[in-house]
């Protein structure tokens, strides 16, 4: 079966931009988790869609949004863009709210310049 | 807030050694899983122990959660160039008031031939 599709691969922008980030789960999973990857920080928990509500937030600041669609698709965005921004950020999703196993899309890589 | 401290940050090893990498929790573990990520991709679930001195056998690798649940190993046998890749231990909450999964920062682990 198809596994989770996340677009763009890569993307540049500079300070103050926004940036929306897209993620197809896979086929039947109703749970959408979003992380941040940066070599400081490691994997950190961004938020956690289900059934197109969020459940879950982690300790992001306002400018870090996101949304799930009917069909389970999720994005998210980011406004006014930081250089500290710059991170690989990946989508899973699960068939159950973040105590099932998660699968992890490839990642979208934001560099803001 | 839990952290979770996996050693080494980074190892380097010929094909065919063994080797042993940890992961230790400042409070106990509701569930351990451990993932592997390979560069340019999203992490892949390799195991989840849940029970106190359990220990799971994946082929040549060998999880061990300890008794008290608050640290865990992972041993590789006769370690191959595939093996290389990012090793993360991570917890997740069940329940109400879940933050997501809590990611380590990993073990940066490469195998030469």
């Amino acid at each position: 079966k198809a596994g989770v599709t996340q677009t763009p691969r890569y993307l540049i922008k500079t300070r103050g931009q926004q940036v929306t980030l897209s993620c197809s789960p896979i086929s039947g999973h109703r749970s959408v988790s979003w992380y941040q990857q940066t070599p400081g920080q490691g994997l950190q928990f961004l938020f956690e869609y289900f059934s197109e509500t969020q459940r879950n937030k982690g300790n992001f600041p306002g400018r870090f949004s996101g949304r799930q669609f009917s069909n389970s698709r999720s994005e998210m965005n980011v406004s006014t863009l930081e250089l500290g921004d710059s991170a690989l950020y990946l989508c899973a999703s699960s068939l159950r709210t973040l105590t099932g196993e998660l699968f992890f899309g490839e990642g979208s890589r934001l560099t803001v310049l | 807030t839990q952290l979770l401290e996996q050693s080494p940050q980074f190892l380097s090893i010929q094909e065919g050694e063994n080797l042993t990498v940890y992961c230790n929790s400042s409070s106990v573990f509701s569930s351990l899983q451990w993932y592997r990520q390979e560069p340019g991709e999203g992490p892949v679930l390799l195991v989840t122990v849940v029970t106190g001195g359990e220990v799971k056998k994946l082929k040549r690798l060998t999880f061990q959660f300890g008794d008290a649940r608050k640290d865990s190993s992972l041993h590789i046998t006769a370690a191959q160039t595939g093996d290389t890749g990012l090793y993360l231990c991570a917890d997740s909450y069940s329940g109400g008031g879940a933050d997501g999964l809590t990611f380590g920062k990993g073990t940066h682990l490469i195998i030469q031939p």
